[in-house]
Parts: structure tokens; sequence; C-alpha cells
């Protein structure tokens, strides 16, 4: 299986701030890496998808990058609806797995 | 906008079979440009990919879970179900039944999710 680890596991940060959020494959993936977001007691919504691809309906405030192994998010100026736990998935191959997510807390 | 739902019992004792139906509206199940899948969440935890299934019935499971895990589809009701058989407490979960698109390689519709808890 390809193990995903995300960092950091939790981050708190303010309203206005930028986020990056990173997620490294133990083996190379290409771009086959979503983002995900998860809020209290609600199913996961993609972010992105294809390592860099913003899902229609997305906020533009958010951008990925990334090739190979490392991959990352990046949030440009945080609203108080992003609060939540964020999580990467490789679909490069079966079976799929997630990272163990992120969870951005208000400070 | 597809739209999925899952349904079945919240409560299961141990080393019986959990199972779950997840009903596709919106959309047609026998679309060529979707496998339909499952994807559990323990209480507190991340998330863990259970497997799919194509319209035509082909099947692919995670090897964690593949000698417990049937996947079936009935085209005819739109729907598609969950068998995980002799489960343990371990198998507490939140599950999810999600559409991942065949042709850009993601989950991009969820239903609510269920919490199966399994207990005597």
């Amino acid at each position: 299986d390809i193990h995903m680890t995300q960092s950091p596991s939790s981050l708190s940060a303010s309203v206005g701030d930028r986020v990056t959020i990173t997620c490294r494959a133990s083996q190379s993936i290409s771009n086959y890496l979503n983002w995900y977001q998860q809020k209290l007691g609600k199913a996961p919504k993609l972010l992105i998808y294809a390592a860099s691809s913003l899902q229609s309906g997305v906020p533009s405030r958010f951008s990925g990058s990334g090739f190979g192994v490392d991959f990352t998010l990046t949030i440009s100026s945080l609203q108080p609806e992003d609060f939540a736990t964020y999580y990467c998935q490789q679909s490069y191959i079966t079976p799929q797995t997630f990272g163990q997510g992120t969870k951005l807390e208000i400070k | 906008q597809v739209q999925l739902q899952e349904s079945g019992p919240g409560l299961v004792k141990p080393s019986q079979t959990l199972s779950l139906t997840c009903t596709v509206s919106g959309g047609s199940i026998s679309s060529g440009d979707s496998y339909w899948s499952w994807i559990r969440q323990p209480p507190g935890k991340g998330l863990e990919w259970i497997g799919y299934i194509y319209y035509s019935g082909s099947a692919y499971y995670n090897p964690s879970l593949e000698s417990r895990v049937t996947i079936s589809i009935d085209t005819s009701q739109n729907q598609f179900s969950l068998k995980l058989s002799s489960v343990t407490a371990a198998d507490t979960a939140v599950y999810y039944c999600a559409r991942h698109s065949s042709t850009s390689s993601y989950f991009d519709y969820w239903g609510q999710g269920t919490l199966v808890t399994v207990s005597s």
C-alpha cells in the first residue's frame, strides 16, 4: 500500500492567515493526489484533484501543487468557514489511501 | 446533481454481518464513468477505502478487508450494497458511500454517512 503522511497533524491559525498543509507519499504517485475538506459530522468534500485542479464551486483561495511524492495544499487567506480537517488521498493505485488528516483550528 | 443515501442497521452484534445499501439518485448507476464506493471512518479517526464496484459487477477491495467484504450492485434499483462479515468492535465506524470518477480518479459525490456500532 502507498502510505500518505500529512503534516502538521494539527494547526492553529487566524482568519486572514496563509496556511500550507503538506502531504508526502511513500512512493511516487505522479499527480494522482486529491484534497478533501471535512467538517464535523459531515462527509468529506472534494477541494482539489490531480494535485492542482480546483473542483468546481471551490473558492479560489484554495490551491494545490506538487508531483511525485511531495504535495501541498495552500489556503491563501483563511475564512471562518475553512476551519475543518483536511485529508489528502492518492488515487494512483488501489487500495486508494488517505493521509491521517490535518485539523485546522482557530487561534 | 448526483445524490447518495446510505441505509441499514445502526447496531450490529459481534461476529455478525454488517449490511448497508446506498441508493443513488440524480444519475444512473449504470453510467460507465463511475465506480461506486464504500469508505469508512472510525470515530475520531481517518478515512479508509473499503472497495468499489463498476456497473458491470466488477469489484475491487482493500486487501486489508478483502476476506470479509462483498460489494454488489443492483442497476434496476440504482443501488449498491456492502456486506462485511465477522464484525468486531474495530469495525465500528461511520460508513460512507461515494462516487469515484473513473475518468478523473477522485471521490466527488458522497452520502451523508451512517454510523454503525458493533456491540452486543
